[in-house]
């Protein structure tokens, strides 16, 4: 089956810590986002990348980190420099770039304690 | 940037229809999307508007006036497994064909 995946579906953290959040497609997509979604707010771009080895900031980059060594993944690293990491992070891929549909994996809730 | 609204609750009894608005403000206008999402999920594609008119997807429908800022999503012979959020989201050619979202609109459907 063809999708994208995103592990865990929940994650805690202390307060200080870092934390690495998991995306994963087999749709061989071009390009991959992250996006926060909070009550009340619609979703916030915080990195996006068009192509391996590349990315670049959304809205909300600050305190948040990512790498894309391999077209597949795209994980996004929480950093301690994020003031208010509690929330509800989604990845989604499209297939070439921004011109084209994306679409979203489960996610995953974090709670920093 | 772009300023999306939407209202945010809106109530609606199985087998009506309900009518979904959506406004924007947007230098580069390349398109908007309609999402549904429920509770703790992934949102999930439902349509796409580039042109003026209605895209008609089943029991779905979605239509743009560009000149208007204006969308609105149609879901018609509602049923209860309807209720969810549904999230408008416009994409800016002048922002590298970034999207951006509304805060999304919860439709509940009631027998």
């Amino acid at each position: 089956d063809g999708g994208i995946t995103q592990s865990p579906k929940y994650l805690f953290r202390k307060e200080g810590q870092n934390v690495t959040l998991s995306c994963e497609q087999n749709l061989n997509h071009d390009a991959m986002y992250w996006y926060r979604q909070d009550p009340g707010q619609g979703l916030r771009l915080i990195y996006y990348s068009q192509i391996v080895n590349d990315f670049q900031k959304g809205d909300i980059a600050e305190g948040y980190s990512v790498s894309r060594e391999k077209k597949e993944s795209f994980p996004l690293t929480v950093t301690s420099a994020q003031k208010n990491p509690t929330a509800f992070y989604l990845c989604a891929s499209s297939p070439r770039d921004g011109t084209d549909t994306q679409y979203f994996g489960p996610g995953t809730r974090l709670t920093v304690l | 940037g772009q300023n999306i609204d939407q209202p945010t609750e809106m109530t609606a009894t199985e087998g009506a229809i309900v009518q979904i608005n959506c406004t924007y403000q947007t230098s580069g206008f390349n398109g908007l999307f309609w999402y549904q999402q429920h509770a703790g999920e992934a949102p999930t594609f439902l349509s796409y508007n580039v042109l003026d008119g209605l895209e008609e997807k089943g029991r779905f429908s979605s239509f743009l006036s560009r000149s208007k800022g204006y969308s609105y999503l149609l879901l018609k012979e509602l049923q209860m497994k309807d209720s969810a959020s549904y999230l408008c989201a416009v994409r800016d050619l002048t922002g590298n064909y970034k999207l951006s979202f509304g805060a999304g609109t919860t439709v509940t459907v009631r027998a």
